[in-house]
């Protein structure tokens, strides 16, 4: 069974920096692409992040480019996300995604952890 | 980026019901396309994938359909567990969600 645990979220205030992680456990890590998706409460959907299979393709959303940093360590199974200069409106709950598949370009995404919450407020 | 608009917002059915859910590109995306349904404080669930492929071990209710920019999720008889918030999601470049469908119980 495909397992995601987020773990990291906190409250900061704005201008300050954070690490995500993500364990992921039952399929073979470094065989796929994943994602870093966010909602802020009460809202919809948005993709943050993505990284292929070997960490060579990264990709991120306008909103947080420059600040946020993805990355993997697949001798860890462990999926990151550095956020740098945080802002109020990166207030959400941010979720691990596993992709359908393993190189860059996108997909749908098979399993979500269930999320870590990030507060950013003085 | 590709816009996905999503309707309508709000849904009220009944049990039993068809249901219909519409997303619209505002560019060609293919079928690249994928449906989740979360419910509240859970993660979303993959249903449908390349615009009608239905994922493993969801039911045979949902069903997806496509016509050029327009996609569309039906539930062919909505069923309790059903009631949840419902996401398109292209995926024929950066990801791009819609903004959701809230199906209630009317």
């Amino acid at each position: 069974e495909v397992q995601l645990v987020e773990s990291g979220g906190d409250l900061v205030q704005p201008g300050r920096s954070l690490r995500l992680s993500c364990a992921a456990s039952g399929f073979r890590f470094d065989d796929y692409a994943m994602y870093w998706a966010r909602q802020a409460p009460g809202k919809g959907l948005e993709w943050v992040s993505s990284i292929s299979w070997n960490g060579g393709s990264t990709d991120y959303a306008d909103s947080v480019k420059g600040r946020f940093t993805i990355s993997r360590d697949n001798a860890e199974n462990s999926l990151y996300l550095q956020m740098n200069s945080l802002r109020p409106e990166d207030t959400a709950l941010y979720y691990c995604a596993k992709s359908t598949h393993s190189g860059g370009g996108f997909s749908p995404l098979d399993s979500w952890g269930q999320g870590t919450l990030v507060v950013v407020s003085s | 980026d590709i816009q996905m608009t999503q309707s309508p917002s709000t849904l009220s059915a009944s049990v039993g019901d068809r249901v219909t859910i519409t997303c619209r590109a505002s560019q060609s995306i293919n079928r690249w396309l994928a449906w989740y349904q979360q419910k509240p404080g859970q993660a979303p669930i993959l249903l449908i994938y390349e615009a009608s492929s239905l994922e493993s071990g969801i039911p045979s209710r949902f069903s997806g359909s496509f016509s050029g920019t327009e996609f569309t999720l039906t539930i062919s008889s909505l069923q309790p567990d059903d009631f949840a918030t419902y996401y398109c999601q292209q995926y024929n470049s950066y990801p791009t969600f819609g903004q959701g469908t809230k199906v209630e119980m009317k």
